[in-house]
C-alpha cells in the first residue's frame, strides 16, 4: 500500500519561504509512470495543483506558481519536497502531497497523503 | 474561479441517485480523461473514479462516472448517509498545461 505524509512548518511570515517534505512508502518515487506532485486547497473548497517531480528528477509547474516554485526529491530518503518563496496570505492552505499516475490512459492521482495546513501570518 | 464548473450542491434522500456534472473545454475535458475524487469531511480526497469511467478496487459501483464531448458526470446511486461529501472532478488542460479541478460538488443525503 502506497503512503504519503507531508511534514514541515504550520506557520510561515509573509515573504518568506515555505517549505514542505513528503515522505513517501510502499513505492519509489524513481518509479516510472508516476509523477510526485504537490496540491493544496484553500479554506472556499477548490483543490490547485502546484506541480510534480518525476524520473531523473526532472518537474513540471503549475504556469500561476512557477516563478516561486522548486520541488526536488531525495531518492535515498524516498522523500520529495516543496519550497514556494515569497509567500503572501493569499498562500494559507491545505498542502497534500500525491501521486499522480499515467500507466492507464489518464491522468490522475490515486494516493494522497493526510495534508498539512499552513498558514502565512506574521 | 474553477475552469472546470460543477454544481455548488446536490441532495436526494437515501437510496435515491444524485448526478454531478462537470463542465469543461475542448482543451482539457473535450480532449483528455476525467477523473473523480471524493472528500469526506476532514480527510484528503480520494479517487473514486478515473480514465472517465473506471473504478479503482474496492469502490462499490453505486458509483459510475461518464464523458460526453466536453463534460464529464459522476451518478451515484443507492444513496447512503455515508456519502455525504464534497465531490471534485478533474482532468489535464493541453492549454493551460496543468492539471485542472472543478470548484466541488457538495452531496447532502436529505
Amino acid at each position: 500500500q502506497v503512503q504519503l505524509q507531508e511534514s514541515g512548518p504550520g506557520l510561515v511570515k509573509p515573504s518568506q519561504t515555505l517549505s514542505l517534505t513528503c515522505t513517501v512508502s510502499g513505492d519509489s518515487i524513481s518509479s516510472g509512470g508516476y509523477f510526485w506532485s504537490w496540491l493544496r486547497q484553500h479554506s472556499i473548497k477548490g483543490l490547485e495543483w502546484i506541480g510534480y517531480i518525476y524520473h531523473r528528477g526532472n518537474t513540471y509547474f503549475n504556469p500561476s506558481l512557477k516563478s516561486r516554485l522548486t520541488i526536488s526529491g531525495d531518492t535515498s530518503k524516498n522523500q520529495f519536497s516543496l519550497k514556494l518563496n515569497s509567500v503572501t496570505a493569499a498562500d494559507t492552505a491545505l498542502y497534500y502531497c500525491a501521486r499522480m499516475t499515467t500507466v492507464t490512459e489518464g491522468l490522475y492521482f490515486d494516493y494522497w497523503g493526510q495534508g498539512t495546513l499552513v498558514t502565512v501570518s506574521s | 474561479q474553477a475552469v472546470l464548473t460543477q454544481p455548488p450542491s446536490v441532495s436526494a434522500a437515501p437510496g435515491q441517485k444524485v448526478t454531478i456534472t462537470c463542465s469543461g473545454s475542448s482543451s482539457n475535458i473535450g480532449n483528455n480523461y476525467v477523473s473523480w475524487y471524493q472528500q469526506l469531511p476532514g480527510t484528503a480526497p480520494k479517487l473514486l473514479i478515473y480514465d472517465n469511467n473506471k473504478r479503482p478496487s474496492g469502490i462499490p459501483d453505486r458509483f459510475s462516472g461518464s464523458k460526453s464531448g466536453t463534460s464529464g458526470t459522476l451518478v451515484i446511486t443507492g444513496l447512503l448517509t455515508g456519502d455525504e461529501a464534497d465531490y471534485y472532478c478533474g482532468t489535464w488542460d493541453s492549454s493551460l498545461s496543468a492539471a485542472l479541478f472543478g470548484g466541488g460538488t457538495k452531496v447532502t443525503v436529505l
